[in-house]
C-alpha cells in the first residue's frame, strides 16, 4: 500500500530533550515536506526537500532540523524542544511536477513539550 | 506570496442537505488548488485538485469544486451530505516556487452533521 509513515504517533517530552520524528514513504517520491498544524492557523510548512541531500526552509523553520540522506526517509529533528513546539506534525510526499503536484500525508505526530 | 481564506470556521448542516464550503485564494498566476479533508485523529486526505481546464472538478466521496478566476474562489460542494462527512476541511493553494512545491493552507472549516 502506498503510504507515508510517521513515528511516533504521540510523544510527550520535556523542554530541551532532543527528539526525532521519523518519516518514510514507499512511493519513490521526489518531494517531501514537514508541516505543523495549530488551531486557527491551519498547516504551515517547516522544511521541504526536493531530492536526496537537497533541503530548504519553509515558513516556520526555527527550532527544527531535517536531513534527506535517502529518498524514502525525511526525519524531523528538534535539538532542544520548547513548549511552543507543542503541535500536530505532518510529513508529506509528492511525486512532483505539473499534474503530479499534490501531497500524500502521513497520519500525524502529536507532540507535547512540557 | 500566496494565501488562502476560509471564512467559515464552523458549519452545521443536516444530514441529506446540500453543502457549500467557501475558499478564496490570493496568487499572482494560475494557481494549483486543492481541497483536503481531515477526519478526527487522522491525516489529510485529498478530495480533489484543480490545475487547468474544466473549472468544475469532481472529486472523491461525491464532492465537487468550481474554480472561479474572477472571484478568486474555489468553493467545495456536495449535493447531499452523509453523517460520515463530519470532519475538518482545508483548502490549499500550491505554487512551485523555485522547486518548492509548497501548499499554503487555509485555517480550515469544521463541518458538523446533525441527524
Amino acid at each position: 500500500e502506498a503510504q507515508v509513515t510517521q513515528n511516533p504517533r504521540y510523544l510527550i517530552t520535556v523542554t530541551g530533550k532532543k527528539l526525532t520524528v521519523t518519516c518514510s514513504q514507499n512511493m519513490n517520491h521526489e518531494y517531501m515536506s514537514w508541516y505543523r498544524q495549530d488551531p486557527g492557523l491551519g498547516l504551515r510548512q517547516i522544511y521541504y526537500s526536493m531530492n536526496v541531500e537537497v533541503t530548504d526552509k519553509g515558513d516556520v523553520p526555527e527550532g527544527y532540523k531535517v536531513s534527506r540522506k535517502e529518498k524514502r526517509n525525511f526525519p524531523l529533528i528538534l535539538e532542544s524542544p520548547s513548549p511552543n513546539q507543542t503541535s500536530l506534525y505532518f510529513c508529506a510526499s509528492s511525486l512532483g511536477g505539473g499534474a503530479n503536484y499534490g501531497y500524500t500525508f502521513g497520519s500525524g505526530t502529536r507532540l507535547t513539550v512540557v | 506570496a500566496q494565501s488562502v481564506t476560509q471564512p467559515d470556521i464552523h458549519i452545521t448542516v443536516s444530514e441529506g442537505a446540500s453543502l457549500e464550503l467557501r475558499c478564496n485564494y490570493s496568487y499572482g498566476a494560475t494557481p494549483y488548488l486543492f481541497w483536503y479533508v481531515q477526519s478526527p485523529g487522522q491525516g489529510l486526505q485529498l478530495l480533489l485538485k484543480y490545475f487547468s481546464g474544466d473549472t468544475l472538478v469532481q472529486g472523491i466521496k461525491g464532492f465537487e469544486a468550481e474554480f472561479k478566476r474572477s472571484q478568486s474562489s474555489f468553493n467545495l460542494r456536495k449535493p447531499s451530505v452523509h453523517w460520515s462527512d463530519a470532519a475538518e476541511y482545508f483548502c490549499a493553494v500550491g505554487a512551485a516556487n523555485f522547486g518548492n512545491e509548497k501548499l499554503t493552507f487555509g485555517t480550515g472549516t469544521r463541518l458538523t452533521i446533525i441527524p
